[in-house]
């Protein structure tokens, strides 16, 4: 099966910068995708990596390494809004997507 | 434009019986999906469709069944429910299933089965 690790929880204050790390082990790779869900609500689609290197949407960055296995999900100017779960997703070779559980962000005022 | 719609948005559910839960997209997408969401385990793929008239099995797919007659509906039926199927579920759909294209999720159902 597919392997993809999160950290479960992390805390940070309004204003600073969060960074949420995704590894991964799967059969084959074909993108990696990160959402963000808020409690009670569908996930919403943030990023989407498929070639190594920083792809830059306002505040949120994600990062991928194909030969590491790695990727980040960067959170800057943290608001309260931003307080969510934050899914990290590998298209396998199948072209399937799998999930990892979630990294679940407290922003703190 | 609504783009995925699920009902119920919740049910309670006995035991041994049946449930279809709806899921209906309007944005022509080629590709649906049906998961699951259990706390501590992230989302899990139930079964899909790449197009209308074909479907597919997922990492969870025991005890679930799905048709996809047509391009905008994707119903899931359980056909004697367990209370290991209580769980929230989420349908998707993306454009195809190609490497770039994005799944788009609807409200999900929040299922309890006693």
């Amino acid at each position: 099966g597919q392997n993809i690790d999160q950290p479960t929880e992390m805390t940070a204050t309004e204003g600073a910068i969060v960074q949420i790390n995704c590894t991964y082990q799967t059969s084959g790779f074909n993108g990696l995708f990160w959402y963000q869900q808020h409690a009670g609500e569908a996930p919403t689609f943030l990023s989407y990596n498929v070639l190594d290197g920083l792809e830059e949407k306002g505040r949120f960055s994600s990062f991928l390494s194909r030969s590491k296995g790695y990727s980040y999900l960067l959170l800057k100017e943290l608001q309260m809004k931003d307080s969510a779960s934050y899914l990290c997703a590998v298209r396998d070779g199948d072209y399937k997507l799998s999930f990892g559980a979630g990294t679940t962000v407290t922003v703190r005022a | 434009i609504a783009g995925i719609t699920q009902a119920p948005t919740s049910q309670i559910l006995a035991a041994g019986r049946r449930m279809t839960l709806r899921c209906t997209q309007d944005m022509r997408h080629n590709a649906m999906y049906w998961y699951r969401q259990d706390l501590g385990l992230g989302l899990r793929l139930i079964h899909y469709s790449n197009t209308a008239g074909t479907t597919g099995k997922g990492e969870v797919p025991d005890g679930y069944s799905v048709s996809r007659a047509n391009t905008d509906d994707f119903p899931l039926t359980l056909a004697s429910a367990v209370p290991s199927q209580t769980s929230v579920y989420f349908c998707a759909s993306s454009e195809g299933e190609g490497q770039g294209d994005t799944q788009y999720f609807g409200p999900g159902t929040r299922l309890t089965v006693l």
